[in-house]
């Protein structure tokens, strides 16, 4: 199997506070984890590529200071919130990559935030 | 970068129907892989298809890498089909899956 959950679910915080979001892969390991963003009726956006031991990659126009990414071991990857404010609020997804001789994406079940 | 466009947009049928969803990519590409988004959200790995035919129960996929282009069949639809397929494909040496706007289909009973 290739199962990826995330936590929370939804989550509804007050402007100014910080929310962490963590992604796991339950039954692979994942040198590799990907964020992405997705708004109402439209498509994926990658914001950052995490990678185990090493600092993450960030799509131009993503705030690195504002989203913050700890890739601690090779089944856990963080997204933290930093500042939340009205318009950071939307669909996060995760992924992992599952290497099996190809490069083949898993996704986890998305948070939704919503910033008051 | 790679442009990927999927068409139609949205497509409606009547349960039972089959019907047939594009994908057309820019440049070659390393990956390609069909998914599935629910109404909650989840997006579901269908296919991992870079190039050939694959078959699973009522969906099969066909990518044809030199013309660029992969479709999706859904025979016998059901209510449950219903959803959001996105197509997204990998170019180069990295990892980064670049996806499709996505079709909306809605199967009605």
């Amino acid at each position: 199997g290739a199962v990826v959950s995330q936590h929370p679910s939804r989550v509804i915080c007050k402007s100014g506070t910080s929310v962490k979001i963590e992604c796991r892969s339950l039954d692979f390991q994942a040198t590799t984890m990907f964020w992405y963003r997705q708004f109402p009726k439209q498509s994926l956006m990658l914001m950052a590529t995490s990678n185990e031991g090493s600092k993450a990659t960030y799509e131009q126009g993503v705030e690195k200071d504002k989203f913050l990414i700890n890739h601690a071991s090779l089944t856990l990857s963080t997204l933290t919130v930093t500042s939340a404010h009205p318009e950071d609020s939307s669909f996060y997804i995760c992924s992992a990559e599952k290497r099996t001789g190809w490069n083949e994406q898993f996704f986890g079940p998305g948070t939704r935030l919503t910033v008051l | 970068g790679i442009q990927v466009e999927q068409s139609p947009p949205d497509l409606i049928l009547q349960e039972g129907a089959n019907s047939t969803l594009r994908c057309n990519f820019s440049d070659s590409v390393n990956n390609l892989q069909w998914f599935h988004q629910n109404p909650w959200g989840q997006l579901i790995n269908l296919f991992y298809i870079p190039s050939g035919t694959k078959q699973n129960g009522r969906l099969s996929a066909t990518t044809v890498a030199t013309e660029r282009y992969s479709l999706l069949y859904i025979s016998s639809s059901q209510t449950t089909d219903s959803g959001v397929y996105f197509c997204a494909v990998i170019t180069g040496a990295n990892s980064k899956l670049t996806f499709g706007k996505g079709i909306t289909l809605s199967v009605r009973p």
